[in-house]
């Protein structure tokens, strides 16, 4: 079975600080990985996403992550927050073998201080 | 130009009176998904369709039923709503169901009184 795990349900950074959520997962095969992103009352949309090529992926508004096949992480990071990156983001995972599914963590909520 | 449409943005409904939400696709893509997004949870998927073909997940409640008359549209019909089905609903679509690939539109949020 697949699952995620997100450490920290809130993270709270300063405008212009590193942001860093964490994210664990678990899948007995090769999986694939995602960052969502989801602002207030709105649909998700896709951050990055890893599919077995390179192992660091950067995605938009300046994320990115590394898949750390031997920590099973794929923690998200941006080297210097906006006060516009204040939402809930989502990791995910499903199965190469099968990839209709996605598994999603519980979120973490990002707010960002002036 | 949105491309995953969902109608209508928010809806109320009573007790035990069936509702349906829409969703439209302009993308032409072969997969269908319906997610349920409960307040400070992670979206679970309900069902999906590949083309015509329907499927449920395993711990999806009977009350919830989906239609998909043609490829552009889908419809998410709650036959008895409880307060326990209120949440946001998220349409995605994917083409042969590449998931690196999953759009999603921005969800209906249901309120039961």
């Amino acid at each position: 079975a697949q699952s995620v795990t997100q450490l920290g349900s809130h993270v709270s950074v300063s405008e212009g600080a590193l942001v860093l959520l964490r994210c664990n997962y678990s899948s007995s095969v090769p999986p694939y990985l995602f960052w969502y992103v989801q602002y207030p009352n709105q649909g998700l949309q896709l951050l990055l996403k890893y599919t077995s090529a390179a192992t660091l992926v950067k995605g938009i508004n300046g994320f990115e992550a590394e898949f750390k096949k031997s920590e099973t992480s794929f923690h998200l990071t941006k080297p210097s927050a906006h006060m516009s990156d204040a939402a809930e983001y989502f990791c995910a995972v499903s199965r190469m073998d099968s990839s209709y599914k996605l598994i999603f963590g519980s979120g973490t909520r990002l707010l960002v201080r002036p | 130009d949105a491309m995953v449409i969902q109608n209508p943005r928010y809806q109320v409904t009573q007790f035990g009176k069936p509702v349906t939400l829409s969703c439209s696709q302009t993308l032409n893509h072969n997969v269908m998904y319906w997610y349920q997004q409960k307040s400070s949870q992670a979206p679970k998927l309900l069902f999906h369709y590949y083309d015509k073909d329907f499927n449920n997940e395993a711990d999806t409640p009977d009350n919830f039923q989906s239609r998909r008359p043609n490829t552009s549209f889908c419809f998410l019909d709650i036959r008895s709503p409880g307060l326990g089905d209120a949440a946001m609903y998220l349409c995605a679509t994917s083409r042969d169901g590449g998931l690196e690939k999953l759009f999603f539109g921005s969800g209906t949020q249901l309120s039961v009184l």
